[in-house]
């Protein structure tokens, strides 16, 4: 079955660090590949998306390659701020059905 | 924009009760979607729906969950009875199309059963 596996959090990072957040999933098939974001008290928005081998999701500074060769699509940020506090979930999407797979997210903590 | 709106966005009640979360899509959208998102679990889907007919509702976890969708405007998930181990938030989304993979949610229900 599809699934989408997530590095273990959380994470805490300092104001204009980098950010790598894992993200490396299993499908039949092509998949399409998504990062959501969930802010505090909030649902879950599309950050960014791919929907081929070596697209480049892009999105508010943060990017995502989607790479079949070793079926992860990392998501990255060069700089990030606190406002980037949030909980940021990979998802894939794979087959003729409509239903996303999720990993379990993982929460991310900017200080000042 | 009226977004995907959902109530109540806070329930408290007491084992054996039940328990009935509402949603309304985004206008116009032709997927429903309802989620569960626990510490322990993540975020598990557990019934979506294609122009309101249930498409697949392997997720629910048992007999005492149920959903509906009566119309274009509305859905909702149902919980009887409730149990301790259905703590969790709620969330319900709405998407346009097949293909897409955007799905837009609510801000969810967190639902608390003592």
């Amino acid at each position: 079955g599809n699934s989408v596996t997530q590095m273990e959090g959380p994470v805490t990072l300092s104001e204009e660090a980098f950010l790598t957040i894992n993200c490396t999933y299993t499908a039949t098939g092509y998949p399409s590949l998504f990062w959501y974001v969930q802010y505090p008290g909030e649902g879950l928005q599309l950050l960014l998306k791919a929907t081929k081998a070596d697209d480049k999701g892009s999105n508010k500074g943060f990017e995502a390659t989607y790479r079949k060769e070793t079926t992860s699509f990392h998501l990255e940020k060069g700089s990030v701020q606190v406002s980037d506090s949030a909980v940021y979930f990979c998802a894939l999407r794979a087959g003729a059905n409509s239903k996303l797979t999720f990993g379990k997210g993982i929460t991310l903590s900017v200080r000042p | 924009d009226a977004g995907v709106i959902q109530s109540p966005r806070h329930e408290v009640t007491e084992m054996g009760q039940e328990v009935t979360l509402r949603c309304k899509p985004i206008s116009g959208h032709d997927y429903l979607f309802w989620y569960r998102q626990t510490m322990m679990r993540g975020l598990e889907l557990l019934i979506y729906f294609n122009n309101n007919v249930p498409i697949d509702d392997s997720g629910m976890p048992e007999d005492r969950f149920s959903a509906k969708m009566p119309n274009a405007s509305f859905s909702t998930l149902k919980i009887q009875p409730s149990e301790p181990r259905d703590s969790a938030v709620y969330f319900c989304a709405s998407s346009f199309g097949k293909n897409t993979g955007e799905l837009f949610f609510g801000e969810g229900s967190r639902l608390t059963v003592l």
